[in-house]
């Protein structure tokens, strides 16, 4: 079956740490790949995505992401976590380059200060 | 407006009540998205407008839950015979064109709560 795997529910890192999201998917092609944060109270907010090309995708607020073929995975990464980095992440696909988007549950992010 | 706006932002409701829950997208944007977020999971599709027709509604759970987008712009999502499993989080989203790949804006969504 299709699906997006975040297997991390919760992740607590201390300030100035760095960071590593995982994020899995389960799809026959390459699909378009997402990244979004969620702070409460607001909407969801694109941190960067991936379509082709480069396998390095840097986005907003100093993350990165790495689309890994072989590994059918997509983490996001930062090299030093701040306090308002704390929230919500979720990783998304679009199978078949299409508009409807296929999250996964979710990685809450708790920094330590 | 700037962004994309959703009312209200918090609904409370009985078991068996009809509700409708309000989206406004992006200016200009001719594709808008439902989504719903249960507790502790990722949003999950439930329709997809471009223009004022329903391009995709495969999302949707069942025939108590309906959309409509008449003039183009703002879309209500309507429940009818609300239980308590629709609780949720329900988000919208609008992206420009509505082509696979673009970036979509949400919403800051409206949690329904059906007691």
């Amino acid at each position: 079956a299709q699906s997006v795997t975040q297997p991390d529910i919760h992740i607590t890192v201390s300030e100035g740490a760095s960071l590593e999201l995982r994020c899995n998917y389960s799809y026959g092609a390459t699909p378009y790949l997402f990244w979004y944060v969620q702070s409460p109270g607001q909407g969801l907010q694109l941190l960067l995505k991936y379509f082709s090309g480069d396998t390095l995708v840097q986005g907003i607020k100093g993350f990165e992401a790495e689309f890994k073929r072989s590994q059918s995975s997509f983490n996001l990464r930062k090299p030093s976590v701040h306090w308002s980095d704390a929230a919500e992440y979720f990783c998304a696909v679009a199978p078949d380059s299409s508009y409807k988007l296929i999250f996964g549950s979710g990685t809450r992010l708790l920094v330590r200060p | 407006g700037a962004g994309v706006s959703q009312t209200p932002s918090n609904k409370v409701t009985e078991k068996g009540k009809y509700v409708e829950l309000r989206c406004d997208p992006i200016s200009g944007h001719t594709a808008l998205y439902w989504y719903r977020q249960s507790l502790g999971q990722g949003p999950e599709f439930l329709i997809y407008f471009q223009g004022t027709g329903a391009a995709d509604d495969s999302g949707l759970p069942n025939d108590r839950f309906f959309a409509v987008r008449p003039e183009g712009s703002v879309s209500t999502l309507k429940i009818q015979r609300t239980e308590r499993g629709d609780s949720a989080v329900y988000l919208c989203a609008s992206t420009r064109e509505g082509a696979g790949g673009e970036t979509q804006y949400f919403g800051p969504g409206t949690r329904l709560l059906v007691l």
